[in-house]
């Protein structure tokens, strides 16, 4: 199993809108609804954003949505804000019991 | 909470234990899984372990080298490592998972193979 596939890097500026995107295979992203996505500020762990492609955890702002056509999963980010700024990694089932993850998108507030 | 211990500079060819203590929710009833993070690096799943301890999955390059346990009883999550390499430098996070995701993170232990 591959890593799922991200740009390394997205940038905006306050209030407007970045879409990150997560390519994988039919084998995974395509084959299942079981994309998450996540937020990582430097030193902290990961936090849950996206679970089941578009459904949020309890807590998590309605500004973070998450939608998927065929093999590309994508996050967007609506109404930057600077603590936005953090690392965003995907994940996907990818069946056979493996999961795998995106390599991380380094989100920056400009 | 989760609360990862264990983590420690090894030499390779040598072998480390990880736990994991949890608290503040049903621990038999989870699915709970490692995930590791080299040094600047992304994320990477690890092993999986079902609630009662009967299924056990694991990431091809750690299967025969590593062994994920648990024991209900003392609400801990382990990680057996043995026959470690340098590729295996790595913070690893003890998780839970829910509905396919994974939704509650400890704050991870670095492990660290180097001669």
């Amino acid at each position: 199993q591959s890593a799922l596939t991200q740009p390394p890097s997205a940038s905006g500026s306050p209030g407007q809108s970045v879409t990150i995107s997560c390519t994988g295979t039919s084998s995974d992203v395509g084959g299942y609804n079981h994309v998450s996505w996540y937020q990582q500020h430097p030193g902290k762990a990961p936090k849950l954003l996206i679970y089941e492609v578009y459904k949020w955890p309890s807590g998590v702002p309605d500004r973070f949505s998450g939608s998927k056509s065929g093999n590309t999963a994508s996050l967007t980010v609506s109404g930057l804000q600077a603590e936005d700024e953090a690392d965003y990694y995907c994940s996907s089932y990818a069946g056979s019991n493996h999961w795998v993850f995106g390599g991380g998108t380094k989100l920056t507030v400009l | 909470q989760l609360v990862e211990s264990g983590g420690d500079l090894v030499q390779p060819g040598g072998s480390l234990r990880l736990s994991c203590a949890a608290s503040g929710f049903t621990f038999s009833g989870y699915w709970m899984i490692w995930v590791r993070q080299a040094p600047g690096k992304g994320l990477e799943w690890v092993a999986h372990i079902k609630g009662d301890g009967s299924v056990k999955y694991y990431v091809d390059s750690v299967k025969g080298r590593f062994t994920v346990s648990r024991d209900n009883a003392k609400n801990s999550l382990y990680l057996q490592m043995n026959s470690l390499r340098a590729e295996d430098t790595a913070v690893y996070y003890c998780v839970r998972e829910t509905s396919w995701s994974f939704d509650f993170w400890g704050q991870g232990t670095l492990v660290t193979v180097s001669s």
